[in-house]
C-alpha cells in the first residue's frame, strides 16, 4: 500500500516560515491535499490540488508537489497556526485514500 | 457552506455491532460522494469507507474494515450511515463523516466516539 511520511514535529518562531514535508514514491504524479487539525477539533481542508486554497484560508498558506516530496509552507506563522497537519492522496492502485503520518506544528 | 452531524457512537463490547449516522444540511447531499474517516486516541487520521453520490453505486472500504463495515446513504433523508459489525478493540476511535468534493475531503463533522471494550 502507498505510504506518506511526514516529520513528527516542526517548530517555528512567530513571524517565521514553517515548512511541512510529505514524502511518498513519485508523489508529484498524484493530486495532494493538506488538512489542519487544531487540538480538540475536527480537521479542516487548508490546501487542495497541491496548491489551491479553499475560501477562508489565508494567503500565508501555500503548497508544492514534485518528485518524491510535497511541501506545505506557512509564511509569517501565527500562534493560531499551531496544530497537527496531514497530507492526503488517492492511491489509484487500490482505490484507497491515504493520509500522511501527521506533523505537529509548534509555535515557539 | 454545509454542516455534518454524526450520531450513534458509544461504548460497545467486542464482537457486537453499532450503526453510525450522519445528518447533512446546507448543501445538495445527493450531489456529493461521502466518506467516513476515523482517528484512534492520540493517533493520526485513517480513511474508513466511501460511497458515490448515488445510493446504489460504488462503495470503497479500507482493508482493516472490509467485510465488517458497510457504508450506505439515504438521499431522501440527507443521511449517511456506517454499519459496523464484529467490532474490535482497534476500531476504537472518533469517527468523522466527511464530504468529498474536488477530490478532497472539504467538509468534516465534529465526530462521534466509538469505544470497543468489554
Amino acid at each position: 500500500s502507498y505510504v506518506l511520511t511526514q516529520p513528527p514535529s516542526v517548530s517555528v518562531a512567530p513571524g517565521k516560515a514553517a515548512r511541512i514535508t510529505c514524502g511518498g514514491n513519485n508523489i508529484g504524479s498524484k493530486v495532494l491535499h493538506w488538512y489542519q487539525q487544531r487540538p480538540g477539533q475536527a480537521p479542516v481542508l487548508v490546501m487542495y490540488f497541491d496548491n489551491d486554497r479553499p475560501s477562508g484560508i489565508p494567503e500565508r498558506f501555500s503548497g508544492s508537489n514534485s518528485g518524491n516530496t510535497a511541501t506545505l509552507t506557512i509564511s509569517r506563522v501565527e500562534a493560531g497556526d499551531e496544530a497537527d497537519y496531514y497530507c492526503q492522496v488517492w492511491d489509484s492502485s487500490t482505490d484507497h485514500y491515504v493520509f500522511g503520518t501527521g506533523t505537529r506544528l509548534t509555535v515557539l | 457552506q454545509g454542516q455534518l452531524v454524526e450520531s450513534g457512537g458509544g461504548v460497545v463490547q467486542p464482537g457486537r455491532s453499532l450503526r453510525l449516522s450522519c445528518a447533512a444540511s446546507g448543501f445538495s447531499f445527493r450531489s456529493y460522494g461521502m466518506h467516513w474517516v476515523r482517528q484512534a486516541p492520540g493517533k493520526g487520521l485513517e480513511w474508513v469507507a466511501g460511497i458515490w453520490y448515488d445510493e446504489g453505486s460504488n462503495k470503497y472500504y479500507a482493508d482493516a474494515v472490509k467485510g465488517r463495515f458497510t457504508i450506505s446513504r439515504d438521499n431522501s433523508k440527507n443521511t449517511l450511515y456506517l454499519q459496523m459489525n464484529s467490532l474490535r478493540g482497534e476500531d476504537t476511535a472518533v469517527y468523522y463523516c466527511v464530504r468529498f468534493s474536488e477530490e478532497a475531503f472539504d467538509i468534516w463533522g465534529q465526530g462521534t466516539m466509538v469505544i470497543v471494550s468489554s
